[in-house]
């Protein structure tokens, strides 16, 4: 899977649930970034660390929440917080953090709230 | 922060004539400007990308050209062919330590 792993594809959530999509990567990128994908909306950025025990909020952080306790995993939490959480939500790693060269994306988590 | 801004946000070519989708940006500081291609329900895919040291870069079909004194950027494809259809985003990065800011996209259709 191109080394940045995604799961489950496909999650479908409850009103007020929380969920957890889950970010692992074999690529030994210190970096690593969750990006939301609405259509016409681009990506746009809720959360990226560059260390282990250290993240930082992006343009969307709201009603989300990531930990980042190992180098490989870096896994999105939604909260009941997040009025409307259906999207495509991709997670990415990078080799150096703060530059964008050298991105890999994972392969995607569609979440629906049903 | 970072705003870029991608035109068109749809564009239809038929196969073999040219496209080109335009990018600008608000950050002077930002020096790396990649170009991600998406087909439907997969992962964005790296195909292109320039730093700013550089004026033009080309693979092929596909080529980008960056203004720094103007501030844009702009991805150009080439006797286009049916499996160039999809998503394509442009985005930029600075070195200070911060993520890809990506524009909203522009949808390629190549019509044979």
């Amino acid at each position: 899977d191109g080394g940045i792993t995604q799961s489950p594809k496909y999650l479908f959530r409850k009103e007020g649930q929380n969920v957890t999509l889950s970010c692992e990567q074999n690529l030994n990128h210190d970096a690593m970034y969750w990006y939301r994908q609405d259509p016409g909306q681009g990506l746009r950025l809720i959360y990226y660390s560059q260390i282990v025990n250290d993240f930082q909020k992006g343009d969307i952080a709201e009603g989300y929440s990531v930990s980042r306790e190992k180098k490989e995993s870096f896994p999105l939490t939604v909260t009941s917080a997040q009025k409307n959480p259906t999207a495509f939500y991709l997670c990415a790693s990078s080799i150096i953090p703060g530059d964008g060269y050298g991105y890999t994306f994972g392969s995607g988590t569609r979440l629906t709230v049903v | 922060g970072e705003n870029v801004e991608q035109h068109p946000s749809t564009l239809s070519v038929q196969e073999g004539d040219s496209a080109v989708i335009k990018c600008t940006y608000s950050d002077s500081a930002s020096n790396y400007f990649p170009w991600y291609k998406q087909e439907l329900g997969k992962r964005p895919q790296l195909i292109i990308d320039i730093r700013s040291n550089v004026g033009e870069k080309k693979d092929q079909r596909i080529a980008v050209t960056l203004n720094k004194t103007a501030k844009h950027f702009s991805l150009h494809i080439t006797e286009t062919q049916p499996e160039d259809s999809a998503v394509y985003f442009c985005a930029a990065s600075t070195d200070s330590g911060y993520a890809l800011n990506f524009g909203k996209g522009t949808s390629l259709l190549v019509t044979p």
